[in-house]
């Protein structure tokens, strides 16, 4: 079993609709929990981040830990083609080495 | 110009060759990284550095070796490249911070 569980969807969207993206993991020691994007043929980015439990708003989007049940989240509102990519989970405990999820792909239909 | 540089960005080799991908970078960090990514994989960590005289293995370490000639570069060497080694191959780097990586833009290899 993987480290850090991931839904590879793909999944399809309206524009306008709300994204709704999920990781699970079974490492208890992990303390930074990331959420970066890929868009086709380029590297990643960090989208946001969220050290230990609760909520972080960015703009349209979203991050939410509930470490209790090793779950993350990440929303997106009001959906644009422009957030048409792959969306990869990670996490680490404070030792710079990341756990990757195997990444979503989204597609934002205009 | 872009902060993390690979060479080459594709590369097609044919089995048991050797061949090495660079990694460079100007954002002056110490520590740098190298995965390959497979679909339905996510990113795997094969290499890690820390810093010049800092060289550690990751979780997918066989069948590559590394070399840190400078706190800027950051190279990956398949000594004899075989088929299931064909991916897309990603260069990182991070600052003090365990939450932020700065990727590369890849490189493509296929093994032949």
């Amino acid at each position: 079993q993987k480290e850090v569980e991931q839904d590879p969807g793909p999944l399809s969207v309206p524009e306008g609709a709300i994204v709704s993206l999920n990781c699970t993991y079974s490492n208890s020691a992990f303390q930074y929990f990331m959420w970066y994007r890929q868009y086709s043929r380029k590297g990643p980015e960090l989208l946001m981040y969220t050290y230990s439990s609760g909520n972080k708003e960015d703009g349209r989007f979203t991050a939410q830990v509930d470490k209790s049940s090793k779950y993350i989240s990440l929303f997106i509102r009001d959906s644009q083609p422009s957030d048409s990519a792959t969306y990869l989970c990670a996490m680490t405990t404070n030792d710079y080495k990341l756990s990757f999820g195997a990444g979503t792909t989204v597609t934002v239909r205009a | 110009d872009a902060d993390v540089t690979q060479t080459p960005r594709n590369r097609i080799t044919k089995t048991g060759k050797r061949i090495m991908l660079e990694c460079s970078q100007t954002k002056g960090h110490d520590r740098m990284y190298w995965y390959r990514q497979d679909p339905g994989l996510g990113l795997q960590l094969i290499y890690y550095s820390f810093d010049v005289k800092d060289i550690n293995k990751g979780e997918i370490s066989d069948g590559y070796s590394v070399s840190r000639q400078a706190q800027a570069k950051f190279s990956l060497s398949l000594e004899s490249a075989i088929p299931n080694q064909t991916a897309l191959y990603f260069c990182a780097t991070s600052p003090g911070d365990p939450s932020t990586q700065y990727f590369g833009p890849g490189t493509r290899l296929t093994v032949l």
